[in-house]
């Protein structure tokens, strides 16, 4: 039961443009979501999030794009930059039976050519 | 500012042992939750700490079983270990109460089973 999916294993970019990172979930109780970026060897790195009440949120060059009626959100990063290359995860977080908990994507691969 | 540190970094294990894996959270936390990111997928939920007491558990049988000390580290524990449970094993503190902030992560411990 995937309840979060990243339907693209793997993006290439060119430096300077545009990166965009898809989810899609199916749970309507999830009412906050997150990215995060991994390098290798490292622990998910929190990024950006955003709650149901939203339909953007903006950090610099990274913007979460939320729409709730198709239960989709997006990440862009703008300009893509040699060091974004990383996994990017996309989670979805709720309230649980009492805990919160978050369920998260398979990941894309995002690389930056120069 | 300590973040989540875990302990050990890495682990070389037998079918049928058992294993303990240690976290602690990063200061000001008193949640600890547990993930296990098996290779190409993304972290999956294990269970969830918070008053030294397990809040909620995801879809991982009874041989993976956790603990919470009052100084809020917490340890997981893993018995009868299989060939399926080697994977990279994350630990996320969080704050109690500060629903939607996102949980920050350790760098994991990578266990193979053999």
């Amino acid at each position: 039961d995937q309840q979060v999916k990243q339907n693209s294993p793997s993006l290439s970019v060119q430096e300077g443009r545009i990166s965009i990172l898809n989810c899609d979930y199916t749970n309507s109780m999830f009412d906050y979501f997150l990215w995060y970026k991994k390098y290798p060897a490292e622990g998910p790195t929190f990024l950006i999030s955003i709650s149901s009440i939203k339909d953007k949120n903006e950090d610099g060059r990274f913007t979460v794009f939320l729409n709730k009626s198709a239960k989709h959100l997006s990440l862009h990063i703008v300009p893509s930059q040699p060091g974004d290359s990383a996994v990017y995860f996309c989670a979805a977080g709720g309230w649980f039976l009492g805990a919160q908990k978050l369920v998260f994507g398979q990941g894309t691969r995002l690389t930056i050519n120069p | 500012d300590a973040g989540v540190t875990q302990s050990p970094t890495h682990l070389i294990k037998t079918r049928g042992q058992q294993v303990t894996l240690r976290c602690s959270p990063k200061s000001g936390h008193d949640t600890v939750s547990w993930y296990q990111q098996a290779l190409g997928q993304g972290p999956q939920f294990i269970f969830q700490y918070y008053e030294e007491e397990e809040r909620q558990r995801g879809n991982f049988p009874d041989r993976f079983s956790g603990h919470q000390y009052p100084n809020y580290s917490s340890e997981l524990n893993v018995n009868a270990l299989l060939l399926g449970d080697s994977a990279l094993y994350l630990c996320a503190s969080s704050l109690a109460g500060t629903y939607n902030q996102p949980q920050h992560f350790g760098d994991g411990t990578r266990l193979s089973i053999l």
